[in-house]
């Protein structure tokens, strides 16, 4: 059973282009969560999707950032007019549909963004 | 060796010792808490998870304890290895019954450092 997938790995970017970040989860997962970390720090929640739902976008930022997961194919976490601050590793992670409170996530390889 | 809260980045221990990294979490409401395992250049990696109706829980080689009064969590790790060198992280999150956003809350991270 692969575990969650995600590419690019890394990923360059000049200032004002597009960043498109692809993120396949586990087989029978339903759920999508993305993250970011910025370098020597821990994780930040931006976004949980099921498919073709957003069921939480608490830590996205209002502008620039959108998250889908369509019916078919992998959820993408897009970037517009990325900015050097865009720069950081990105996460995402699956998890099974819910039984009861617990939320086991599983985590991607990441994304590494280098914005120049 | 012990690490105290958040505030010490980095543990080193001897090989074969016993770790213990510590966390403070913040929300009282929390009811699910899980340690990850980063290395270098990678995405976390589950290892294990307690939820908030328990006070202890052990897998292989690895123990989480949950002090609700005080919200402090801590994870042991027995006969360390140099393969456990890696940034630990806890996660908190308010399961489904307390109304909490689905994405997890990471702590800082704690450095182990295994010396031979």
């Amino acid at each position: 059973n692969a575990g969650v997938m995600q590419n690019p790995r890394h990923l360059v970017r000049r200032r004002g282009q597009e960043a498109r970040l692809r993120c396949s989860p586990m087989k029978g997962h339903s759920h999508v969560y993305w993250y970011r970390q910025l370098p020597e720090e821990g994780l930040k929640f931006m976004v949980y999707l099921q498919k073709e739902n957003i069921i939480d976008e608490s830590g996205m930022p209002k502008e620039r950032f959108s998250a889908e997961f369509p019916k078919e194919g992998p959820s993408i976490l897009r970037i517009q007019q990325v900015v050097r601050g865009d720069s950081a590793a990105y996460f995402c992670a699956s998890s099974p549909p819910l039984r009861g409170p617990a939320r086991e996530q599983y985590f991607g390889p990441g994304t590494r963004l280098t914005v120049t | 060796g012990e690490s105290v809260g958040l505030h010490l980045p980095t543990l080193s221990v001897q090989e074969g010792d016993n770790s213990i990294i510590n966390c403070a979490y913040s929300n009282s409401a929390s009811d699910y808490f899980i340690w990850y395992k980063q290395e270098s250049g990678k995405g976390p990696q589950f290892i294990i998870d307690i939820r908030s109706n328990m006070d202890k829980r052990q897998g292989q080689r690895v123990t989480v304890l949950l002090n609700k009064t005080v919200k402090h969590l801590s994870l042991q790790i027995a006969a360390t290895q140099p393969g456990d060198s890696a940034v630990y992280f806890c996660a908190e999150n308010v399961g489904l019954t307390g109304g909490g956003a689905d994405g997890l809350t990471f702590g800082k991270g704690t450095h182990l450092i295994i010396q031979p």
